[in-house]
């Protein structure tokens, strides 16, 4: 069945440091989305990725969607104290079923 | 607007009960998804459910069950309660994916069964 990897599964990063978590997938994807949760909370959509080598801006988050729409990865630059949580990446095959990634955890020390 | 409000917040049943837990979703959404968290699996897929009917089920026992109303509120079940049965029960209401809109999660129930 499909399936959505997320690397890694934690981060520790000093505040200020730049931080990349990458999501692969067995098939192609027709559409990626982002989530960030922060601890004790549910998951917030931060965005969605459809074009085939798309790159989206948000601020210090930066995401890329692959060129054969297989694999996505979010860059956070200069991370601060707020970006603590976990991020997922969430896959799509244009059905009606969106498989979440296991997630990447973000420890920021100040 | 309202976001998707899930009831109850908390539960804690016995092994071989039974739970429903409920999710209203957003006003106008008409798709609503259930999903498991639990610490060692992540979000995993339950079912999905458009217009009351079913479009997509995960891979869980038939002990999983739910259903969805016209006005796109949405239940689940599940019967015979087992300990590994623990974890956040997050719903997600949407608009289609071709909104870009992404899925509004609420803030989900935490069964524990003891």
């Amino acid at each position: 069945g499909q399936q959505v990897m997320q690397i890694p599964q934690y981060q520790h990063v000093q505040e200020g440091e730049d931080f990349t978590t990458y999501c692969n997938s067995s098939t192609t994807l027709s559409n990626i989305q982002w989530y960030k949760q922060r601890p004790g909370g549910h998951p917030v959509f931060l965005i969605q990725l459809v074009k085939s080598g798309e790159v989206k801006k948000q601020k210090r988050l930066t995401f890329q969607f692959g060129e054969a729409k297989k694999n996505s990865s979010l860059h956070i630059t200069a991370t601060q104290t707020t970006d603590v949580g976990t991020y997922f990446c969430a896959g799509n095959t244009g059905g009606f079923k969106t498989i979440f990634g296991a997630g990447t955890r973000l420890f920021v020390k100040a | 607007k309202a976001g998707v409000t899930q009831t109850p917040r908390y539960l804690i049943k016995t092994r071989g009960q039974q739970v429903t837990l409920s999710c209203s979703p957003i006003s106008g959404h008409r798709s609503v998804s259930w999903y498991q968290q639990t610490p060692g699996q992540g979000l995993q897929f339950l079912f999905e459910y458009f217009s009351e009917t079913q479009r997509n089920k995960g891979n869980f026992p038939g002990r999983f069950s739910g259903r969805q109303f016209s006005n796109s509120r949405s239940e689940m079940n599940v019967s015979t309660l087992e300990l590994g049965d623990s974890a956040l029960y997050l719903c997600a209401s949407s608009n289609p994916p071709s909104t870009g809109d992404g899925y509004t999660f609420g803030s989900g129930t935490r069964l524990t069964v003891v």
